[in-house]
Parts: C-alpha cells; structure tokens; sequence
C-alpha cells in the first residue's frame, strides 16, 4: 500500500522563521512529488513541485528531495502570518497515476 | 477558464437519502478525480477518470457509492442510501496528462452533513 506520511502539527514558528515542513513516503518508485497549501474550509492549491533529487527553491519556498531517503521537505523562509495552512504533501508513482496525499501538516505562524 | 467547478457547496441532507455531487472539470482535462476529505483520514482517492472511462474504483468506500463521467466536462457523485459517516468534504479534481505528469487542480469541494 502506497503511503505519505506527515507530522500532523500544529507546528508553531515566530513570524520570520523558517518553517520546515516533512514527509516520508513509502513506494520507492515514486516519481513526483508536490505540495499543496490548503487554507481552512478551502481546497488545496499547489505552491511547489520537484523532481528530481536535490532542492528547488521559489521565492521563499524551497522543496528538498532525497530519493535514496525517501524523504521530501518544504521550507519556508521568513514565515508570515499568511502562511498559516496545511500543508499536504502528495506523490506520483508515475506520469499516469493520480495523486497520494499525505494526511497534512498544520502550520501556525505567530506574530 | 473557471476552475474546476463543483456544485452544490454544502449539502445537509437525512440519512437514507440519495445525494448527487456534481463536477465540471477544467476544459481539455482528461484525468477527473474525486477525493473525500476528513479529519482522521485526510484526502482519500475515491474514483478517477481518464477520457471519461473510469480507471481505478477502488477507494469507493461501499456499493452504496457511483460515479459517472457521462461527457469530458461533466461528472457525478451520488450515495445511496447516505449514511452519517458519509459526512466528510468532497473534491473533485483535474489534471492534463503529459508524460512527466501534472498537479491536480481543486475545485472548491461540496461539504456534505447526513443527520
């Protein structure tokens, strides 16, 4: 069985922190991996995709794979208030399969 | 182009009652998905659809449970009975295949209530 596995928080940061964000999944031959932000009583949005082994970073987002680890991060840098979510990692075995949520991390940035 | 597009929004409906969740898709998307959202088991895979031919059923919890994709912008969710333990948010989602795959898009998810 293919499984994402995420802390499920409240993981609290101060405003202007980084918030680091985890998730481990269980099929090794999983291809793509996302993060989706989901804002109470809305639907998920994506915020970043990776591919390959290594970081991607957009604007103060950065994801970070480690295939042989199995093992996808989120950081967020200078935390704002904002940014308060769950943050909901997904993965694809491949090209043609849908999506594998992971149960979502809530993050709380204080002011 | 909208979005993708669910109706209705919210649904309180007694249990035993027959409920239809409607979604369009995000036009010239071929992949439609349905998840069920709640708090214990996050966002679950119910059924999803590839040109409008349902391809993998087998997160749909009970028969009590059908999809239908009768045309590329139109799908259906219906239980039947309902139940209380149905009460959970619904989303439907579309992506366009490429090989390296996409993300899914969210419509804004029907929130159903069986008292």
């Amino acid at each position: 069985q293919k499984e994402v596995e995420q802390n499920s928080g409240p993981l609290s940061v101060p405003e202007g922190a980084i918030a680091s964000l985890n998730c481990t999944y269980s099929d090794r031959g999983s291809q793509s991996f996302f993060w989706y932000r989901q804002y109470s009583g809305k639907s998920p949005e994506l915020i970043m995709f990776i591919y390959s082994n290594g970081d991607k970073e957009d604007g103060r987002f950065t994801a970070q794979l480690n295939k042989a680890s199995q093992y996808v991060s989120l950081l967020i840098r200078d935390s704002q208030p904002s940014d308060s979510a769950t943050y909901l990692c997904a993965v694809r075995l491949s090209g043609n399969t849908p999506l594998v949520f992971g149960k979502g991390t809530r993050l709380s940035v204080i002011a | 182009d909208a979005g993708v597009i669910q109706s209705p929004r919210h649904e309180v409906t007694e249990m035993g009652q027959e409920v239809t969740l409607r979604c369009k898709p995000i036009s010239g998307h071929d992949y439609l998905f349905w998840y069920r959202q709640t708090m214990m088991r996050g966002l679950e895979l119910l059924i999803y659809f590839n040109n409008n031919v349902p391809i993998d059923d087998s997160g749909m919890p009970e028969d009590r449970f059908s999809a239908k994709m009768p045309n590329a912008s139109f799908s259906t969710l219906k239980i039947q009975p309902s139940e209380p333990r149905d009460s959970a948010v619904y989303f439907c989602a579309s992506s366009l295949h490429t090989p390296g795959g996409t993300e899914a898009f969210f419509g804004q998810g029907t929130r159903l209530t069986v008292v």
